[in-house]
């Protein structure tokens, strides 16, 4: 199993731009995590979903922020038009189902610079 | 909802030291409860997890951690440090009703030569 692989690894780019992260989960995990950190405000969840459906997007900071699943093995946090703010490592999660007692899965993350 | 404390943003302790990091959350139900560690520019790995079995569990790389359920804690230990477990660590917890967990603030052990 490769696990959740996360790209890119690193992107800057300048204010006013779009960014679009991506994330494959662990084939068969049903529910998928975006997560932002910074030194500031620590791990903050942004979204999760299950089974290809968003649940909870409250954390999503502004209508900047957009998060799509297209489908099990695909996922998009999208920035438009992104702010030197916006600049912190976002990870993506995937589990079977917390309920069943499982953990996360972590990606390596997505370092994002916004200049 | 749940929350989860871990006292101590910053632990420093001498190679070969007892590693002690503490986890309290709030819930009067036992929850899951997990400790994850996060090597620099990198995610988050699984160090342990509860999940309402033995109260002693034990993880990767010697690490351990004790539910109990009249302190509402979760401490980690690790009886001898060594210089790679030089990460930030993260408590985190789940309810029996959510689907997400709640982590704490982590805390950022330094192990001294």
């Amino acid at each position: 199993d490769a696990g959740v692989i996360q790209s890119p690894r690193h992107e800057v780019t300048e204010m006013g731009q779009e960014v679009t992260l991506r994330c494959k989960p662990i084939s068969g995990h049903d529910y998928l995590f975006w997560y932002r950190q910074t030194m500031m405000r620590g791990l903050e969840l942004l979204i999760y979903f299950n089974n290809n459906v968003p649940i909870d997007d409250s954390g999503m900071p502004e209508d900047r922020f957009s998060a799509k699943m297209p489908n099990a093995s695909f996922s998009t946090l999208k920035i438009q038009p992104s702010e030197p703010r916006d600049s912190a490592v976002y990870f993506c999660a995937s589990t079977p189902g917390v309920l069943r007692g499982y953990g996360y899965t972590f990606g390596s993350g997505t370092r994002l610079t916004v200049v | 909802a749940q929350s989860v404390t871990q006292l101590g943003s910053h632990v420093s302790v001498s190679e070969g030291a007892l590693v002690l990091l503490r986890c309290n959350y709030s819930s009067s139900v036992p929850p899951y409860l997990f400790w994850y560690v996060q090597y620099p520019n990198q995610g988050l790995q699984l160090l342990l997890k509860y999940t309402s079995a033995a109260t002693l569990v034990k993880g990767i790389n010697g690490f351990e951690a004790e539910f109990k359920k009249s302190e509402t804690s979760f401490h980690l230990t690790k009886p001898s440090a060594h210089m790679s477990d030089a990460a930030e660590y993260f408590c985190a917890v789940s309810e029996n009703t959510g689907n997400q967990f709640y982590f704490g603030t982590g805390t950022s052990l330094t192990v001294i030569p």
